[in-house]
């Protein structure tokens, strides 16, 4: 089982709709990432956080640390939202390490 | 754009070969980490460079190899190329470690194919 899980794999969306993926961890985390990664390859942070939550424009990021959860929410959604959303955490132990989900591949149609 | 550069765009290799990708961090970046994407997967952590130091290591083998320069740009060495090395291969600068508690900027990758 991956320690890092997310849902769905595959989204469809249709222009104006929310949107929410979900990220669920099984180890110890110093913060966790909310990552952008259009065709091409390119990725783009979203955010980063460890409690709470954070909003840019029409991104929501939330955090349940207890319940191992971050949530993603995209309002008002736009065919250019559509990419693959990655969440990643970085780990607590003795060695600098980050583990990824394998992306959720979002399609927003006009 | 993050100011992470990385050279060069695309590369083709045959099994067995070696292979050095190059990447550049944003100004006054300190960190910088090395990802492996497999095709139709997420991003693999390879290790991390602090201050010219290995900071942490994925779960690569040791013909993966690094090296950060006092300029901040940094090198990513892979021996005895095989296929499954092929992949993009992305580099990220931050600008502290600390168990990737920083945001992370990415490049634009260097996409590998082995044949």
């Amino acid at each position: 089982k991956n320690e890092v899980e997310q849902s769905p794999q595959n989204l469809t969306a249709q222009e104006g709709e929310f949107i929410t993926i979900n990220c669920s961890y099984s180890v110890g985390i110093s913060a966790l990432h909310w990552l952008q990664q259009h065709p091409g390859g390119g990725i783009v942070s979203l955010f980063m956080l460890s409690s709470g939550k954070k909003k840019h424009g029409r991104l929501i990021a939330t955090i349940n640390i207890q319940e191992k959860h971050s949530s993603l929410h995209i309002t008002a959604s736009h065919p250019r939202d559509s990419a693959v959303y990655i969440c990643a955490v970085g780990v607590w132990h003795n060695n600098n390490d980050m583990r990824f989900g394998a992306g959720t591949r979002l399609t927003v149609k006009p | 754009e993050t100011g992470v550069t990385q050279s060069p765009t695309h590369l083709i290799k045959t099994r067995g070969q070696q292979v050095t990708l190059r990447c550049s961090s944003q100004s006054g970046h300190n960190t910088v980490s090395w990802y492996q994407q497999a095709l139709g997967q997420g991003p693999q952590f390879i290790f991390q460079y602090y201050r010219e130091e290995e900071n942490g290591r994925g779960n690569f083998p040791p013909r993966f190899s690094g090296l950060q320069f006092p300029n901040y740009s940094s090198e990513l060495n892979v021996n005895a190329l095989e296929l499954d090395d092929s992949a993009l291969y992305l580099c990220a600068s931050s600008s502290g470690t600390d168990y990737f508690s920083y945001e992370q900027y990415f490049g634009p990758g260097t996409r590998l194919t082995v044949t």
